[in-house]
């Protein structure tokens, strides 16, 4: 099957500072990714939806500002936590959809101290 | 707008024994419908899903799961439970697969546990 790599797979920043996340397809071009966020014990939340050479779309709630997405190539999107804060704490995955599937990346744990 | 509703946050059953994880559904279009697992600090990894055709699908590791339209379901059912069973699933639901329709909307979560 399709293969996403997503990189780092855990990450400890501080407060106020940024973290990028990378997510790529190793073997496919993915026109369209998901990224997802899911708090301890709680399921997936859809935070935004990055399509290649576009603007991102983001979900209600979600803070664009905040949450930088950069889908520049059929092969790389990237999710920039910005200034962050320990509210941020979360785990954080991408998905891309090939065919009838989703394929997700590894995720991300994501600890702001 | 779809949903999706897992009963039981937490279910445990013995080595061996029936596992039966349920989900229903809310959409106002045909459904695309799946069953993911995931492991503790990991990504998802697709057990099964519902597109179109057959109700019965079957998936890996033995689950399997039915898409009652009557019913709005689709639960996940294995007939032995294995010790690696042990995780957490997840049920969603798309309206299509291109573009955005593609996106996943995920139940709440069921947490497998497996005893001696």
């Amino acid at each position: 099957g399709a293969v996403v790599s997503q990189h780092p797979s855990w990450v400890i920043c501080k407060s106020g500072t940024s973290v990028k996340i990378e997510c790529r397809s190793l073997d496919f071009q993915a026109t369209t990714m998901f990224w997802y966020r899911q708090f301890p014990k709680q399921s997936l939340m859809l935070m935004a939806t990055s399509n290649e050479g576009s603007k991102a779309t983001y979900e209600q709630g979600v803070e664009k500002d905040k949450f930088l997405i950069n889908h520049a190539s059929l092969t790389l999107s990237t999710l920039t936590v910005t200034s962050a804060h320990p509210e941020d704490s979360s785990f954080y995955i991408c998905s891309a959809p090939v065919n009838t599937e989703a394929f997700f990346g590894q995720g991300t744990r994501l600890t702001v101290v | 707008a779809q949903s999706v509703t897992q009963l039981g946050s937490h279910v445990s059953v013995s080595e061996g024994a029936l596992v039966l994880l349920r989900c229903n559904y809310s959409s106002s279009v045909p459904p695309y419908l799946f069953w993911y697992v995931q492991y503790p600090n990991q990504g998802l990894q697709l057990l099964l899903k519902y597109t179109t055709g057959a109700t019965l699908v079957k998936g890996i590791n033995g689950f399997e799961a039915e898409f009652k339209k009557s019913e709005t379901s689709f639960h996940l059912t294995k007939p032995s439970a294995h010790m690696s069973d042990a995780a957490e699933y997840f049920c969603a639901v798309s309206v299509g697969w291109t573009g955005t329709a593609s996106k996943l909307t995920f139940g709440t979560g069921t947490r497998l546990q497996v005893t001696l």
